[in-house]
């Protein structure tokens, strides 16, 4: 099966900017799920939807930061407008299910000058 | 709330040396653990995980860990580094039974030297 897909992989924007990832999850995965790792620290987690539903939100950082999953399949993430400290590299995950795990794609590295 | 701590931030052994990486967690309900592996340039790659059965799990590549509830731990193993293994490691918690949130450590980067 194809895994989880993020692009762009990098992304250099300016202050100030929008910018909007994009996660696929695995087909068939109804919880979809964004960390993000600044600089030197833990990987944290921002949101989680089953399906198109924001299941949790709580690790949002503030309102510059919109997710949103269309028909339950692909979601976006777009920050607007960046700041300095969004620079860092954002996760997606996609999971059916606690017990069998949840994969990650390969990031997107967004750095913020 | 759950959290996981991972002692260690720089792990440097020899080819050919056991690996053990550390991680204890802190949960208030019955926890599933993981272990993620992310190589230069690239995404998580999921180790192994505990879910409840076995409290010794064998994952890709050699690794392994022990659920150890006594002691709130779920270390990393393996017998003999290979160059191969140099790569940044999480440990992850998540409550069992539902498909809610990971928390991660803040990784321990494996060196392996000849």
């Amino acid at each position: 099966e194809a895994g989880v897909t993020q692009f762009p992989s990098h992304s250099v924007i300016e202050k100030g900017q929008t910018v909007t990832l994009r996660c696929d999850p695995i087909s068939g995965h109804d919880n979809l799920y964004w960390y993000r790792r600044v600089m030197g620290k833990e990987i944290k987690f921002l949101l989680h939807f089953v399906k198109e539903s924001k299941q949790d939100e709580s690790g949002m950082p503030n309102n510059r930061f919109l997710a949103e999953r269309t028909g339950g399949t692909y979601s976006t993430l777009k920050v607007q407008p960046a700041e300095l400290e969004d620079s860092g590299v954002y996760f997606c995950a996609s999971s059916h299910g606690t017990a069998y795990g949840y994969t990650f794609g390969s990031g997107t590295r967004l750095t913020v000058v | 709330a759950q959290s996981v701590t991972q002692l260690g931030s720089h792990v440097s052994v020899s080819e050919g040396a056991l690996v053990l990486l550390r991680c204890n967690y802190s949960s208030s309900v019955p926890p599933y653990l993981f272990w993620y592996v992310q190589y230069p340039n690239q995404g998580l790659q999921l180790l192994l995980k505990y879910t409840s059965a076995a409290t010794l799990v064998k994952g890709i590549n050699g690794f392994e860990a022990e659920f150890k509830k006594s002691e709130t731990s779920f270390h990393l193993t393996k017998p003999s580094a290979h160059m191969s293994d140099a790569a940044e490691y999480f440990c992850a918690v998540t409550r069992s039974g539902t498909a809610s949130k990971l928390t991660f450590g803040t990784g321990t980067r494996l060196q392996v030297t000849l």
